[in-house]
Formats: C-alpha cells, sequence, structure tokens
C-alpha cells in the first residue's frame, strides 16, 4: 500500500525557514516523480514544486522560485521541501504527492499523504 | 503560466441530477489535464487523468472530455458522496497550476 507521511510544519516567523519531509513507502520511490501542493485556510489548491523522478530534475511556482528548493534522499524514501524567507502568505496546509505516469504519457497526482500545516507569523 | 478558469464556482444540484463542469484554459493543453475531488478535511482524490481516463477505483459516473483548452467533468447521477470541491489541473507545462475549484453543493 502506497503511503505518504509528512512533517515539519510548525509555527515560524516571516522570514524564518522550516524544513518539511514526506516519509513514502508501499513503491519505489527513487523512480517516481514527486509533487508538493499547499492549500491556504479556506482556499484552492496551488501546486508549490515538483521533482522528475531518477533524473531529479526540479520545478517550482513562481511564488516560491528563489525561496523554496525541494529535494530527495532516496536511501531513506523522503521527499523534502526546503522553505526560505517565509512570508505570511507560505501559510498553509502542505501535501506531498506521488505522481504517477499513466500509459506512459500522462502524469498525474495519484496518491496523496494528510498534510503537514505550516503557519507563519509574528 | 497557464491560467485554468473554472465554471460555475459554485453548483447546487439534487441526488440523481446530472452535474456538468467546466475548466478552461488560458492556451492549449492539449489533453495533460486531470481532475481532482476533494472533501472537507481530505486530502484531494484523483479521479481523472489525461483528461478522459478515469483513475483506479473511480466509479463510472464519473467521466471526463475535452482537449486543447475546453474540458468538461461530467457525473452522470450524482450521490450523496460527490457533494464536494472539485479541480482540474494541468500538466502540460511547468509551473503545473490547477483551476480555482467548483463547488458542487446538495440543493
Amino acid at each position: 500500500e502506497v503511503q505518504l507521511l509528512e512533517s515539519g510544519g510548525g509555527l515560524v516567523q516571516p522570514g524564518g525557514s522550516l524544513r518539511l519531509s514526506c516519509a513514502a513507502s508501499g513503491f519505489t520511490f527513487r523512480n517516481s516523480a514527486m509533487s508538493w501542493v499547499r492549500q491556504a485556510p479556506g482556499k484552492g489548491l496551488e501546486w508549490v514544486s515538483g521533482i522528475s523522478g531518477s533524473a531529479g530534475n526540479t520545478y517550482h511556482a513562481d511564488s516560491v522560485e528563489g525561496r523554496f528548493t525541494i529535494s530527495r534522499d532516496s536511501s531513506t524514501n523522503t521527499l523534502y521541501l526546503h522553505m526560505n524567507s517565509l512570508r505570511a502568505e507560505d501559510s498553509a496546509l502542505y501535501y506531498c504527492a506521488r505522481d504517477h505516469l499513466y500509459g506512459g504519457v500522462y502524469f498525474s497526482s495519484d496518491c496523496w499523504g494528510q498534510g503537514t500545516l505550516v503557519t507563519v507569523s509574528s | 503560466e497557464i491560467v485554468l478558469t473554472q465554471s460555475p464556482a459554485t453548483v447546487s444540484l439534487s441526488p440523481g441530477e446530472r452535474a456538468t463542469l467546466s475548466c478552461r484554459a488560458s492556451q492549449s493543453v492539449s489533453s495533460y489535464l486531470a481532475w481532482y475531488q476533494q472533501k472537507p478535511g481530505q486530502a484531494p482524490r484523483l479521479l481523472i487523468y489525461g483528461a478522459s481516463n478515469r483513475a483506479t477505483g473511480i466509479p463510472a459516473r464519473f467521466s471526463g472530455s475535452g482537449s486543447r483548452t475546453d474540458f468538461t467533468l461530467t457525473i452522470s447521477s450524482l450521490e450523496a458522496e460527490d457533494f464536494a470541491v472539485y479541480y482540474c489541473q494541468q500538466r502540460y507545462d511547468w509551473p503545473l497550476t490547477f483551476g480555482q475549484g467548483t463547488r458542487l453543493e446538495i440543493k
């Protein structure tokens, strides 16, 4: 069974840093593309960052470019989101998701964790 | 970035009725579009990938159609558990983007 378990959220002051973790199990993590998606309270979904499978190419939303970095440790099956220069508008529930490749053509986020809450406030 | 616009923002229907949700892209995304369902307090769930393919375990009453810029999610006969928020997401180009969501509520 595929499982994703996020951790590392909490209260941080504006300008501070935080590292989120996502422990993956039940699938071949090192070959899987992964994403971070966030949701501010009462708001919609916002894609934040993605990392490809074996090549490890990374991508970020414009809103976090230069401040957030996605990475992975395949030896521990863990996905990370390193967040710097945090702002109030970064406050959200952060989900990690597995991006499955269907039919060799279509990536979609087929499995999601339950999220970890980040609050940026003084 | 590619902007996805969903309509309507909210739709009120009764169980047994047909729901038609729209997602329009600001430029062509070919068929690289997915639909997700989210219920309160839960993570999103993948419904449709590649614009028209049901994900594993998704009931046949859910169907997706469209290509390039105009897409539709149809629920043929609403059941109580279908009342939720639905999001489209384009997987055509970076950065990936979601629509703002359509809330499907019980009438």
